[in-house]
C-alpha cells in the first residue's frame, strides 16, 4: 500500500457527462500529480499541484481540470468526456515539487473511467 | 520535449536467464525511476537513481543509470515466474520547481517456467 488513496475505483458513465476523481496524497507529501493511462497513450502526465498550487502542466485537455484543496487532496474533473477518455487515472504524491531530491513519486491505484 | 524510449517493449524468457530492459532519453535529466506495473494495479516503485554511474539491486533486478548516454538499464538476473510484469522507465525534469515524469512505453516482461 502506497499510502495514496483515489475514489472511486470504478466509474462508468455516458459521454458528455462530467465526474470528478479524488485523491488523497501520503501523510506529509504537499505534491499530487495526475496521470493518465490508456493503451493508446501510454502513461501520460497530466497536472502537478504542490500545496494547493499549480505548478505544472502536461498533456492535459482543456476539457479536464483539477485542483488541491487546503488539506492537500486533490480532485481531477473531467467534462464533455468522450469515448476517448476511457482510462486509468492515477494520482500519485510526493514531498516536494521540484529537483532530484524527495520527489519520488508513489501511485494510488488507479480509478478505472468507462466512458459509454 | 523530452522523449523516453524503452527496449524491448515485449520480452518472453524463461526461468533462469538473465536479461537487459534498455532506457533512453532524450534530454538532460537528473533522475531516472523504474517501475513495475502488475495487471490492472498501480504502479510499484523500484529504482530512483539519481546521479551519473548510480547503480542498485533488489533482489534479482539491477537498475543502473549513465547520464552521459542517457542511458538506464534494468537488469534481470536468473529470472523468476514472479518477475513478469510490466515495467516502466520514467525519468524527471526540474524546471521552475515542476517536475512531471516522463514515461517510456513499457516493457511488457513474461517469464516462463
Amino acid at each position: 500500500d502506497s499510502g495514496v488513496t483515489q475514489t472511486p475505483k470504478h466509474l462508468i458513465t455516458a459521454t458528455g457527462q462530467r465526474v470528478t476523481l479524488r485523491c488523497s496524497p501520503r501523510s506529509g507529501d504537499l505534491s499530487v500529480y495526475w496521470y493518465q493511462q490508456s493503451l493508446d497513450q501510454g502513461l501520460q502526465f497530466l497536472i502537478q499541484y504542490y500545496n494547493g498550487e499549480e505548478r505544472a502542466k502536461g498533456n492535459i485537455l482543456e476539457r479536464f481540470s483539477a485542483q488541491q484543496f487546503p488539506d492537500l487532496h486533490s480532485e481531477l474533473n473531467l467534462s464533455s468526456l468522450e469515448l476517448g477518455d476511457s482510462a486509468l487515472y492515477f494520482c500519485a504524491s510526493s514531498v516536494a515539487a521540484g529537483g532530484p531530491k524527495n520527489t519520488e513519486a508513489f501511485f494510488g491505484q488507479g480509478t478505472r473511467l468507462t466512458v459509454v | 520535449e523530452l522523449k523516453v524510449e524503452q527496449n524491448p517493449l515485449f520480452l518472453s524468457m524463461q526461468e533462469g536467464k538473465n536479461y537487459t530492459i534498455y532506457c533512453n532519453y532524450s534530454t538532460t535529466s537528473d533522475r531516472l525511476y523504474w517501475y513495475r506495473q502488475d495487471p490492472g494495479k498501480s504502479l510499484e516503485s523500484l529504482f530512483v537513481l539519481l546521479s551519473n554511474g548510480a547503480v542498485k539491486q533488489e533482489g534479482r533486478l539491477m537498475a543502473s543509470l549513465d547520464t552521459k548516454a542517457r542511458l538506464s538499464t534494468l537488469h534481470i538476473t536468473a529470472a523468476v515466474h514472479d518477475l513478469s510484469a510490466t515495467y516502466f522507465c520514467a525519468v524527471g525534469y526540474s524546471g521552475g520547481g515542476a517536475d512531471g515524469l516522463t514515461f517510456g512505453k513499457g516493457t511488457h516482461l513474461i517469464i516462463q517456467p
